[in-house]
């Protein structure tokens, strides 16, 4: 089964930083890469994902890259905001299977 | 579009009774439901796969007899808690997966709060 490692598991930036998050996993049969933002005590919100033929994809302050051969895909936000201060999981997953989430990164903007 | 609801969103409960988590796709047939749990301050941790009119299939570690899922339709799948104790306490979160082009997108219902006391 899929093996899913994260990291940072916590985060603090100033707001305005940059802050990345790395996801590595183990299936190699994975071609879904999403990531998610859970604020507390509400459901996971998907935030952006990319297919394995993709290398990178960009949502305005967002971005993930993908690096099939090494196995991990990064997420990138730029020009934090306190509003994007909560836990983010990644969860690869092959098509028509369930998403197996990593551990989870707080992150924390400060302003 | 593709909204998925859980009801109820919070419950009480004593140790030893049974306890019921409904989760419904509103505008979308799901063809495949999720079933997670999360302890405070951790991961969502898969339960169990559920097709409609089959068999769930159950992560490893996860009892079966304790955590009954039925998914007659497929638009409604429930988890039932049997014999709840207190280190049942958890947010438990579904998903609902119907074919959207190519991507098996999953939707998440906003979660149940179980608390047994």
């Amino acid at each position: 089964g899929e093996n899913v490692e994260q990291h940072p598991s916590t985060l603090s930036v100033q707001e305005g930083d940059s802050a990345v998050i790395k996801c590595t996993y183990s299936d190699s049969a994975s071609n879904y890469f999403p990531w998610y933002k859970q604020e507390l005590g509400k459901r996971p919100q998907l935030i952006i994902d990319i297919r394995s033929n993709v290398g990178e994809k960009k949502d305005q302050r967002i971005a993930v890259t993908l690096n099939k051969t090494a196995k991990h895909f990064s997420l990138h936000i730029t020009e934090t905001q306190p509003e994007d201060s909560a836990v983010y999981f990644c969860a690869p997953f092959q098509a028509g299977t369930a998403l197996i989430f990593g551990k989870g990164t707080t992150l924390s903007v400060s302003s | 579009g593709a909204v998925v609801s859980q009801h109820p969103s919070w419950v009480i409960c004593k140790s030893g009774t049974s306890v019921k988590i409904e989760c419904r796709s509103l505008d979308f047939q799901a063809t495949t439901m999720f079933w997670y749990r999360q302890f405070p301050k951790q991961s969502l941790m898969l339960m169990a796969t559920s097709n409609e009119g089959s068999k769930a299939t159950y992560e490893q570690g996860v009892e079966k007899d304790k955590f009954l899922i039925n998914h007659a339709s497929l638009t409604l799948s429930t988890l039932t808690v049997t014999s709840a104790h207190p280190e049942d306490s958890s947010f438990y979160i579904c998903s609902a997966r119907g074919l959207s082009g190519s991507y098996n997108e999953q939707f998440f219902g906003p979660g149940t709060r179980l608390t047994v006391l």
